[in-house]
């Protein structure tokens, strides 16, 4: 399984983008990234997923450089609400028969400050 | 609609004891999980159920056994509980195994004393 590195935290202030860098070095080529977000007493919730270059939704963007060794979600404009875990996931895209032992990291705690 | 849910929400029980936390998924997914988050907020995966048959089981004690009735149910019993089994119990589901799009449950925080 891909190991993943991510600072343990960040803080930003309300409008300004945030860039979360996770570290993959091996990460193999059937492998996805994935991200979630955790508010206290809640469980984790989907973010965005990518393979490679950039993917962008209504909540983020994901940056996916050519060799896939990091990746770094972007969120922009964040505000208080945006305080949470951010965890970074590598595991393959999809199995036949089921199950994945997707393993989550220590997470990168965001806190977003007036 | 909750998607995945977890009952009950808060269990506090003695040392020893056995208990169970239930989930279900209204979301006709394939897949269910169960994931431990101790007080250090790791995430660990325990269990994956796959159509009512386990496909993941790591090195979990095996006074915890997951049970799949059908494939929108994964219920979790603890057997003897200890004081290290208190943690945050995550259900989750997913159609796409891959991990993407899990859905979890807002969780059960299990405090054993």
């Amino acid at each position: 399984l891909a190991k993943t590195t991510q600072p343990i935290s960040m803080d930003s202030y309300e409008g300004q983008e945030v860039n979360i860098t996770c570290s993959h070095n091996n990460i193999a080529t059937n492998d996805y990234i994935t991200w979630y977000q955790q508010f206290p007493s809640q469980g984790p919730r989907f973010i965005i997923q990518g393979y490679k270059t950039k993917v962008t939704n209504e909540v983020a963007s994901l940056f996916i450089p050519a060799d896939r060794k990091s990746s770094t979600l972007s969120l922009p404009r964040v505000s208080l609400s945006d305080t949470a875990v951010y965890y970074c996931l590598v595991g393959e895209g999809r199995l036949t028969g089921g199950g994945n032992k997707l393993t989550f990291g220590t997470g990168t705690q965001l806190k977003v400050e007036l | 609609d909750t998607a995945v849910s977890q009952t009950p929400k808060y269990l506090v029980t003695q040392m020893g004891n056995d208990k169970s936390i239930k989930c279900e998924q209204n979301l006709g997914h394939d897949t269910m999980y169960w994931y431990k988050q101790d007080s250090k907020k790791f995430l660990k995966i325990m269990f994956s159920y796959n159509n009512k048959e386990l496909i993941i089981n790591e090195t979990v004690p095996n006074r915890f056994s997951p049970k799949s009735p059908d494939k929108a149910h994964l219920n979790l019993h603890i057997n003897s509980l200890e004081l290290g089994d208190s943690a945050v119990y995550f259900c989750a589901s997913s159609q796409d195994t891959g991990g993407r799009g899990y859905t979890f449950g807002s969780g059960t925080r299990l405090t054993v004393v």
